[in-house]
């Protein structure tokens, strides 16, 4: 159980375009969903905390108009980069907080990597 | 405001080896820390986790950790290393109780020589 899912793996895109990535909590309810990026050879950085039915909480410095988050039920979360360039090229993890846990049991997905040409 | 520091960015063990791999937390309110792993290109996954319960605290594949509030330390070890193990190490803390922000180390790659 509590198995989360990303899409897609992996994608390519050219500088200028838009790239959605979805993160789904396959068995479990989730109201909070996290988003990270990890640089090469980095820690993960939480960018975003996304509520299910409410505005996502941006973290100090990040881009609430680049990186569009989207939480629309409490299985789905998606993440937008938007008009991307090279230095969004990155590693993106989304982890789901399930709705009955009152621990802090995050559960991540397998994340997606993201280059830009 | 929670943080962790891990000691060490690389670490190399012998297969068969104690794996000790070190983390120091800061916080100002009682913490629940995290030990995840991650292999090459995949997401974390849960070693194991404290919760203010049990000191000692046992994970999945041989793992465990002990809470010590004086030292501020919650270091993972594992009596023998095996190849498998090979991967980074995220050590994390976050405040207790639900839905809070959970901080995470800047990671110790393990090595494990044969």
């Amino acid at each position: 159980g509590a198995v989360v899912s990303q899409h897609p793996s992996w994608v390519i895109c050219k500088s200028g375009t838009s790239v959605k990535i979805e993160c789904r909590s396959l068995d479990f309810q989730a109201t909070t969903m996290f988003w990270y990026r990890q640089f090469p050879k980095q820690s993960l950085m939480l960018m975003a905390t996304s509520n299910e039915g409410s505005k996502a909480t941006y973290e100090q410095g990040v881009e609430k108009d680049k990186f569009l988050i989207n939480h629309a039920s409490l299985t789905l979360s998606t993440l937008t980069v938007t008009s991307a360039h090279p230095e969004d090229s990155s590693f993106y993890i989304c982890s789901a907080r399930p709705r009955d846990r009152v621990t802090d049991t995050q559960y991540f997905g397998p994340g997606t990597r993201l280059t830009v040409l | 405001a929670q943080s962790v520091t891990q000691l060490g960015s690389h670490v190399s063990v012998s297969e068969g080896a104690l794996v000790l791999l070190r983390c120091n937390y800061s916080s100002s309110v009682p913490p629940y820390l995290f030990w995840y792993v991650q292999y090459p290109n995949q997401g974390l996954q849960l070693l194991l986790k404290y919760t203010s319960a049990a000191t000692l605290v046992k994970g999945i594949n041989g793992f465990e950790a002990e809470f010590k509030k004086s030292e501020t330390s919650f270091h993972l070890t594992k009596p023998s290393a095996h190849m498998s193990d090979a991967a980074e190490y995220f050590c994390a803390v976050s405040g207790a109780g639900g839905y809070q922000k959970v901080t995470f180390g800047t990671g110790t790659k393990l090595q494990v020589i044969p």
